[in-house]
């Protein structure tokens, strides 16, 4: 079936980066672009912004520029997520989550947490 | 950027009421807006694309309406599953954005 499927939690001291990963499965990979969404604790949920699938272009929301890079292996099927210079507001869970040809984000990965502590 | 008023932002509700959730967009959106439903540690479940399209295996008393500024989810006699947290997102244009959120629970 059609899924994505998330990296696990992470454990990070502030300061270091982190790499998110998102296997996909069930069809064509190159074919449907990835989004990444963050939600704080207790909090709604933000779009980061998307990655062309096929091109490997990023574009990322203005508010999550500078210290975030996506990044793809279509080899396995695989988006990612890196994260540097990690502060405590980045404490999050992360979803990647496709693009489906309508235009809204019709399969979601399970999420992966990121805690940032020292 | 696009802004998404979600309201309510909370509301209780008994077994078998009709509930009603809006999002207003700061601009006119056309009918490009999804409904997800998110219960708690999980990840959201797309309900509703293009405003009004059912989702494939979503129940039939979701349905969505609306185009331009104004959208609204209803839920046509709330089920015990169906207390969960509910965001509208527009995807008309970039960044793309969410709601910020409805809590249905029980009265």
């Amino acid at each position: 079936q059609v899924q994505l499927v998330q990296s696990g939690s992470e454990l990070k001291k502030p300061g270091a980066s982190v790499k998110v990963s998102c296997k996909a499965s069930g069809y064509t990979f190159i074919n449907y672009a990835m989004n990444w969404v963050r939600q704080a604790p207790g909090q709604g949920l933000e779009w980061m912004g998307w990655i062309n699938t096929n091109t490997g272009n990023p574009t990322y929301a203005q508010d999550f520029t500078g210290r975030l890079v996506f990044s793809l292996d279509t080899s396995v099927n695989t988006a990612y997520l890196q994260i540097s210079s990690l502060k405590a507001e980045d404490v999050a869970v992360y979803y990647c989550a496709r693009s489906a040809y309508d235009g809204t984000f019709d399969i979601w990965g399970q999420g992966t947490m990121v805690t940032v502590s020292s | 950027d696009i802004q998404m008023t979600q309201s309510p932002s909370s509301l209780s509700a008994s077994v078998g009421d009709r509930v009603t959730i809006t999002c207003r967009a700061s601009q006119g959106i056309r009918n490009d807006v999804g409904w997800y439903q998110q219960k708690s540690g999980k990840a959201p479940k797309r309900l509703i694309y293009a405003a009004s399209s059912l989702q494939s295996g979503v129940p039939s008393r979701f349905s969505g309406s609306g185009s331009g500024t104004e959208f609204t989810l209803t839920i046509n006699s709330l089920q015990p599953e169906d207390f969960a947290t509910y965001y509208c997102l527009q995807h008309n244009d970039y960044p793309h954005t969410f709601g910020g959120g409805t809590k249905v629970e029980i009265k």
